[in-house]
This record gives C-alpha cells, structure tokens and sequence, in this order.
C-alpha cells in the first residue's frame, strides 16, 4: 500500500541545535515528496519539494531535505532552529499528473526549548 | 503563490443538520481538494474535483457531498452532520504537482 510514516510524533530540540525529522514512504512508482508545516491555527505551507533529479532539496526558512530511493526515505534536516521553527511538520508523497493523490504522514510536532 | 480562502473559519454545528464549508481560489487551478485533520493526525481527503460541475470521491467521502459551481468555488456539504465529523477541514487547490492550502475550517458537532 502508498503510505507515508513519521516515526516521531514528538520532538525537542534546543534553539540553534539541528534538526533532522525523519520520512519514510511506500509507494509504487516514482514518487514526488512534500513537506508541509503547520504553524499553530493555520493552514498547511509549502516548505519543500522533490522531483527526481537532486536528491537533496533546498526548502524555505533555511530547512533541506534528502531523498533516498535505497532507504525509501525524505528526512528534513536545518542547520540551526529557530524558536519560530515550533510548529507541527508533514511529510507527503504524490505521483505524477492528473488525478495523482497527495498521501500524508501524520505529522511531528516540533517544539523548540530555549 | 495560490489564494485559497476558506468560510467559515470555525462553526458549530448541531447533530443531524446540515452544514456548508465554501472555499474559493483565485489563481485558477483546475484540481481542488477537501481535507479533514484529526487531531493527532494527518490529512486525509474526502472529495476533489478537476473541472467545474465535476468532483471525485476520495479516500474517506462517507458523508460527506462536494459541489463545483465554477472554476473558483467548491463546496464541501454535510446533509446530516454527525459527532464523528468534528475536525478541521481544509481545502487545496493544485498547480502542476503542488497543492496549495487554505486556512481551515474548525467545525464541532454537538
């Protein structure tokens, strides 16, 4: 079955450590992988994208993300977090074209201690 | 960047009545989606729609109607609104590969 996991629900991170939140997906096909962040009380916005090539893929707000075909993985990494990095984070795969589906994990609440 | 809205923002809801969530994008996507989030828990989707007059079921449409008046407009329709479909719903519009996201629509059914 297409599914996308997010093993962590929850994760701490100190201001100005690094992040990685980790994304692994299952889908037939090749796959194009999203991640969304929520801030609280918002809508989902766009952070980053792969499409085949690069596998490593530069996002907003500093944020990077690394696709694995191998591991069957999209980690999200930042260099350094920020305390308006608190936010709920959501990986995502679609095919390609026309009537394809976005499929979501269900989410890493990000919260950022000082 | 797309422009989706989204009305109401949240709404409270009687058991067995109907309910209307509206959205409306100004960039002219042809793809729109509905989405409802649990909390705890990703986005699932419930009907989407290529063209006006035209929408799809998804993954989880029990219960749930949609309505494709026009290019711009696409409606999200509970006839007898139940307790399990508190949530929050969000609509998308599609550009080539990328959804773009409204604000949502916080709804609780009592």
């Amino acid at each position: 079955a297409q599914s996308v996991t997010q093993p962590d629900a929850r994760v701490t991170v100190s201001e100005g450590a690094s992040l990685q939140l980790r994304c692994k997906y299952s889908y037939f096909g090749t796959p194009y992988l999203f991640w969304y962040v929520q801030y609280p009380r918002q809508g989902l916005q766009l952070l980053l994208k792969y499409y085949p090539g690069d596998p490593v893929v530069q996002g907003v707000n500093g944020f990077e993300a690394e696709f694995s075909k191998s591991n069957s993985s999209f980690h999200l990494r930042k260099a350094s977090v920020h305390w308006s990095d608190w936010a709920v984070y959501f990986c995502a795969v679609s095919g390609q074209g026309g009537s394809a589906k976005l499929i979501f994990g269900e989410g890493t609440k990000l919260t950022v201690s000082s | 960047e797309a422009a989706v809205t989204q009305s109401p923002r949240s709404k409270v809801a009687v058991t067995g009545g109907k309910v209307t969530l509206s959205c409306h994008q100004t960039n002219n996507h042809d793809y729109m989606y509905w989405y409802r989030q649990d909390t705890g828990h990703g986005l699932r989707l419930i009907h989407y729609s290529y063209v006006a007059d035209s929408t799809e079921k998804g993954d989880i449409p029990d219960g749930y109607k949609a309505s494709r008046p026009s290019q711009e407009n696409f409606s999200l329709i509970l006839e007898l609104a139940s307790l399990s479909q508190t949530a929050v719903y969000f609509c998308a519009s599609r550009f080539r590969d990328t959804q773009y996201f409204g604000p949502g629509t916080r709804l609780l059914v009592l």
